[in-house]
C-alpha cells in the first residue's frame, strides 16, 4: 500500500525557518517525482515545488512565490523528501501536502497524497 | 502561464448529473486531471488524462475536454459526492502543474 506521511509542521514567527519531511513507503521511491502542494484555510490547491528522480539529476522547480526561500531535497536511502522553508511569511500559512507524480500524456498528475501537515506563520 | 477557471459552486439534486467546468484558452490540447477533496481530507484523483478513471473510482465519474473547456461529469449524483473538485493541467513552459481554483459541489 502506498503511504506518504508528512511531519514537521508547527507555529513559526515571520522570518523564521521550518523543515518539513515526507516519509514514503509502498512504491519505488527512488524512481518517483515528489511534489509539495499547499492549501491555505478555505482556499484552493497551490503547487509549491517538486524534485525529480536521480535519472533526471534530482532537478527541482518552485512556484515563483517561494523561489529563493524554499528548498526541496530528498534522501532516497530513507525514502524521504524534505521541504526547507526559510524567510517565512504570513502568507505561507497553509496545510502542506506531499504527493507522488505519475507520468501523464503531458507532464504528470498526482495519484497519491499524504494527510498534510499544518504550517502557521504568525507572531 | 495557465489560469484555469472553475465556477466557485455547482448545485445538483441527488440522482441528477453534475457538470463541473474548467476553462482556459485551447485547453482541449492539454491533458486535464481532476481531484476530489472532502473537508479535512487530502485530495483524491478521480479522473486523469481527460477521461481515465483510476481503480476504485465509480463509473459515474467521467470527463471530457474540447476547445476551451474541460468538464468533469458526475452521473446519478449521491450525497457522498459533495466535495470540492479541482482541475489540473501541465504548464510545459514552466515545467510544473497548475490547478484550477476549485468548485464546491453541493448536493441539494
Amino acid at each position: 500500500e502506498v503511504q506518504l506521511v508528512e511531519s514537521g509542521g508547527g507555529l513559526v514567527q515571520p522570518g523564521g525557518s521550518l523543515k518539513l519531511s515526507c516519509a514514503a513507503s509502498g512504491f519505488i521511491f527512488s524512481d518517483s517525482v515528489i511534489n509539495w502542494v499547499r492549501q491555505a484555510s478555505g482556499k484552493g490547491l497551490e503547487w509549491v515545488g517538486h524534485i525529480r528522480e536521480k535519472g533526471n539529476t534530482y532537478a527541482t522547480e518552485y512556484v515563483a512565490s517561494v523561489k529563493g526561500r524554499f528548498i526541496v531535497s530528498r534522501d532516497d536511502s530513507k525514502n524521504t523528501v524534505f521541504l526547507q522553508m526559510n524567510s517565512l511569511k504570513t502568507e505561507d500559512t497553509a496545510i502542506y501536502y506531499c504527493g507522488i507524480a505519475v507520468a501523464a500524456m503531458e507532464g504528470y498528475f498526482f495519484n497519491s497524497w499524504g494527510q498534510g501537515t499544518l504550517v502557521t506563520v504568525s507572531s | 502561464s495557465y489560469v484555469l477557471t472553475q465556477p466557485p459552486s455547482v448545485s445538483v439534486a441527488p440522482g441528477q448529473t453534475a457538470r463541473i467546468t474548467c476553462g482556459e484558452n485551447n485547453i482541449g490540447v492539454k491533458s486535464v486531471h481532476w481531484y476530489q477533496q472532502k473537508p479535512g481530507q487530502a485530495p483524491v484523483l478521480v479522473i486523469s488524462d481527460d477521461n481515465d478513471r483510476p481503480s476504485g473510482i465509480p463509473e459515474r465519474f467521467s470527463g471530457s475536454n474540447s476547445g476551451n473547456t474541460a468538464t468533469l461529469i458526475i452521473n446519478r449524483v449521491e450525497g457522498g459526492d459533495e466535495a470540492d473538485y479541482y482541475c489540473q493541467v501541465w504548464d510545459s513552459d514552466g515545467d510544473h502543474p497548475v490547478f484550477g481554483g476549485g468548485t464546491k459541489l453541493t448536493v441539494l
